[in-house]
C-alpha cells in the first residue's frame, strides 16, 4: 500500500523560509514523478510543482514566481519543497502526491501538512 | 496556463438521482483529463483518469466522458457517501484544476 507522509509545516512569518518533506513507501519511489499540490483553507486545489523520477526535470506553477524549489532524494525515498519569501497567500495545506512514470494522473496523496504564513 | 472551467460550482440532488458535472478546457487537451473526489478533511482521491477510465476500486456508478475541450463526469445513482467536492484536472500542459463542484444531498 502506498503511503506518503508530509512534515515540516507550521506557522512562519512573511518573508521567511520553510522546507517541507515527504517520505514515501509502498512503491518504487524512483520510478515515478512526484508533485506538490496545495489547498488554501476552504478553497480549491492548486498544483504547485512536480519533479521527474530522477530529479532532472522540474516544473512550477507560474504564480510562484520562482520562490519555491522542488527536489528529491531517491535513496531516502523523500520529496522536498523549499519555500522562500513566503507570503500570507501561501497559507495552505500542502499535499505530497504520487504521479506517473511520465505525465499522468495523481493516483496517491498524502494527508497534507498545513503551512500558515502570518505575523 | 490552460484554464479549466467547471460547472456548476455547487449542486444539490436526491439519493438515486443522476448527477452530471461539466468541465471545459481553454484549449484542446486531448483526453488528458482526470476527476477527483475530496471529502471534508480528507485528501483528494482519484476517480477517473484519461477522461473515461475508472480507477481501480472505484464504484461503477461513477463515469467520465469527453475529449478535446469538453468533458463530463456522471454519477448514475447518487449515494449518501458521494457527498464531497469534485475536481477536474488537466495534464496536457502544466497541471491545472477546475474550481470544484460541491455536491450536497437534497
Amino acid at each position: 500500500e502506498v503511503h506518503l507522509v508530509e512534515s515540516g509545516g507550521g506557522l512562519v512569518q512573511p518573508g521567511r523560509s520553510l522546507r517541507l518533506s515527504c517520505v514515501a513507501s509502498g512503491f518504487t519511489f524512483d520510478d515515478y514523478a512526484m508533485h506538490w499540490v496545495r489547498q488554501a483553507p476552504g478553497k480549491g486545489l492548486e498544483w504547485v510543482s512536480g519533479i521527474s523520477w530522477n530529479g532532472d526535470a522540474a516544473g512550477y506553477a507560474s504564480s510562484l514566481k520562482g520562490r519555491f524549489t522542488i527536489s528529491r532524494d531517491n535513496a531516502k525515498k523523500s520529496l522536498y519543497l523549499q519555500m522562500d519569501s513566503l507570503r500570507p497567500e501561501d497559507t495552505a495545506f500542502y499535499y505530497c502526491v504520487k504521479g506517473q512514470v511520465v505525465s499522468g494522473p495523481f493516483d496517491n496523496w498524502g494527508q497534507g501538512t498545513l503551512v500558515t504564513v502570518s505575523s | 496556463d490552460i484554464q479549466m472551467t467547471q460547472t456548476p460550482s455547487s449542486l444539490s440532488a436526491s439519493v438515486g438521482d443522476r448527477v452530471t458535472i461539466i468541465c471545459q478546457a481553454s484549449q484542446d487537451i486531448n483526453n488528458y483529463l482526470n476527476w477527483y473526489q475530496q471529502k471534508p478533511g480528507k485528501a483528494p482521491k482519484l476517480l477517473i483518469y484519461d477522461a473515461s477510465n475508472l480507477e481501480t476500486g472505484v464504484p461503477s456508478r461513477f463515469s467520465g466522458s469527453g475529449s478535446g475541450t469538453d468533458f463530463a463526469f456522471t454519477i448514475s445513482s447518487l449515494q449518501p457517501e458521494d457527498i464531497a467536492t469534485y475536481y477536474c484536472q488537466q495534464y496536457e500542459d502544466l497541471p491545472t484544476f477546475g474550481q470544484g463542484t460541491k455536491l450536497e444531498i437534497k
